[in-house]
């Protein structure tokens, strides 16, 4: 299977500020990645798709100009929490699929929160 | 969203098989089944994934009914570390975008 990492893994940031969240690919070149949002004791929620060299596709109820999305290479996609409040508080996690494979690789997660 | 359902929680003892089963009503002629599993304060993980034939791996056995409405997944020796939630979920094999539901929290004693 692939390796996935996220970096930050953890950050805790002021409100109001915004943070850069990772996820490189890096054993295989990903043509699309996903970004997930998990909420404590909930399940995994698909925020947005994200394609090399195009923008990304937003799921909806997901604000595209407060989580920037930019998949600029094969091997790196980066989630910008734009003006981040503490209800953004969670989990995001990304995940990576490559060309016709089924099955997604997912990184260990970046946990953010806002104080 | 297709929907899957599954219960949410199961108990096994360790060297013991556990079969999660996992209902898929909706499902249509060209929806894959997939499973993953997520252990605590990590990303999920890849299991197996099936059409229409029993699927095994070195994780798992997807058993699929023939009606494809139903599935079951089977850890054949369920170990400490097999203890996860297990997201059953039925995707279209070109968009592959995962739906995940609930899940079923599996214990695994000792």
């Amino acid at each position: 299977g692939a390796v996935v990492s996220q970096h930050p893994s953890w950050v805790i940031c002021k409100s109001g500020t915004s943070v850069k969240i990772e996820c490189r690919s890096l054993d295989f070149q990903a043509t699309t990645m996903f970004w997930y949002r998990q909420f404590p004791k909930q399940s995994l929620m698909l925020m947005a798709t994200s394609n090399e060299g195009s923008k990304a596709t937003y799921e909806q109820g997901v604000e595209k100009d407060k989580f920037l999305i930019n998949h600029a290479s094969l091997t790196l996609s980066t989630l910008t929490v734009t003006s981040a409040h503490p209800e953004d508080s969670s989990f995001y996690i990304c995940s990576v699929r490559a060309g016709n494979l089924y099955e997604q690789y997912f990184g260990p997660g970046t946990r953010l929160t806002v104080t | 969203d297709a929907k899957t359902t599954q219960p949410n929680s199961m108990e096994s003892n360790e060297e013991e098989p556990v079969h999660l089963p996992c209902n898929h009503s909706t499902i249509s002629g060209t929806d894959y089944i997939h499973w993953y599993r997520q252990l605590p304060s990590q990303g999920p993980e890849y299991v197996i994934h099936g059409l229409t034939s029993n699927v095994n791996n070195r994780m798992a056995s997807l058993a699929i009914a023939e009606d494809r409405k139903s599935s079951t997944l089977i850890l054949h020796r369920a170990t400490l570390r097999d203890a996860a939630v297990y997201y059953c979920i039925q995707s279209k094999a070109a968009g592959n975008k995962l739906t995940f539901g609930g899940g079923t929290r599996v214990l695994v004693k000792p």
